[in-house]
């Protein structure tokens, strides 16, 4: 059965550095999103896509975050300067095939941590 | 916008009981409502999602009921087996057919189930 894959699976990276997690949607997929989940909290929206451009953000989706489509597959979520708050589980799923185009698909997740 | 309360926060029962987690939401608007279980360290798995046409749906061990009048919405897990314990979310969504975005999940707290062999 086809699945989201994320990577990298872990991330340290220094206070201010830029970082960009990467996803690979279901193939056909349409719909793609970011949640973020910080440890021991519940998973948290950031932001939706679809017809390469944003269709949704949430207040945490901040002028330093961007999401690009750069290829035919690739799904990218930027930091531009992490900050300590930002360590959390990143989540990317995908949606919209056939008649059940609402259900969503998580990938395993990047778990980034902002020293 | 939508808010997603989940009770309770942690459930512990003993294998082969019954386990009941319920959700309310705030969005009348809101019509699909997904579960997710979650083990340690891995990504939120669907295990169940019901549609606002809908009253009851199972799967197996499992059911969801939605109540629109009162926006609430229950998971129903009967024989509970160890290999059930995990965090179980629940979810609200406006899925926006034919339109541009299927719409963004909004998550409950989670529920820590455990079950006692």
């Amino acid at each position: 059965e086809p699945e989201v894959t994320q990577t990298p699976s872990h991330q340290v990276t220094q206070m201010g550095q830029e970082v960009i997690l990467r996803c690979v949607p279901i193939s056909n997929h349409l719909y793609f999103y970011w949640y973020r989940q910080i440890l021991g909290q519940k998973v948290e929206f950031l932001v939706s896509f679809y017809n390469n451009e944003i269709s949704e953000k949430s207040e945490i989706f901040d002028d330093q975050f961007s999401v690009e489509r750069p290829d035919g597959s690739n799904f990218t979520l930027k930091i531009r300067s992490t900050k300590l708050e930002d360590s959390a589980m990143y989540f990317c799923a995908s949606s919209g095939t056939g008649g059940r185009q609402e259900t969503q698909y998580f990938g395993p997740g990047t778990r980034l941590l902002v020293l | 916008g939508e808010n997603v309360e989940q009770h309770p926060s942690t459930l512990s029962v003993q294998e082969g009981d019954s386990a009941v987690i319920k959700c309310t939401y705030s969005d009348s608007a809101s019509n699909y409502f997904p579960w997710y279980k979650q083990e340690l360290g891995k990504r939120p798995q669907l295990i169940i999602d019901i549609r606002s046409n809908v009253g009851e749906k199972k799967d197996q061990r499992i059911a969801v009921t939605l109540n629109k009048t009162a926006k609430h919405f229950s998971l129903h897990i009967t024989e509970t087996q160890p290999e059930d314990s995990a965090v179980y979310f629940c979810a609200a969504s406006l899925a926006n057919a034919g339109g541009t975005s299927y719409g963004k999940l909004t998550f409950g707290q989670g529920t820590i189930l455990t079950v006692h062999p």
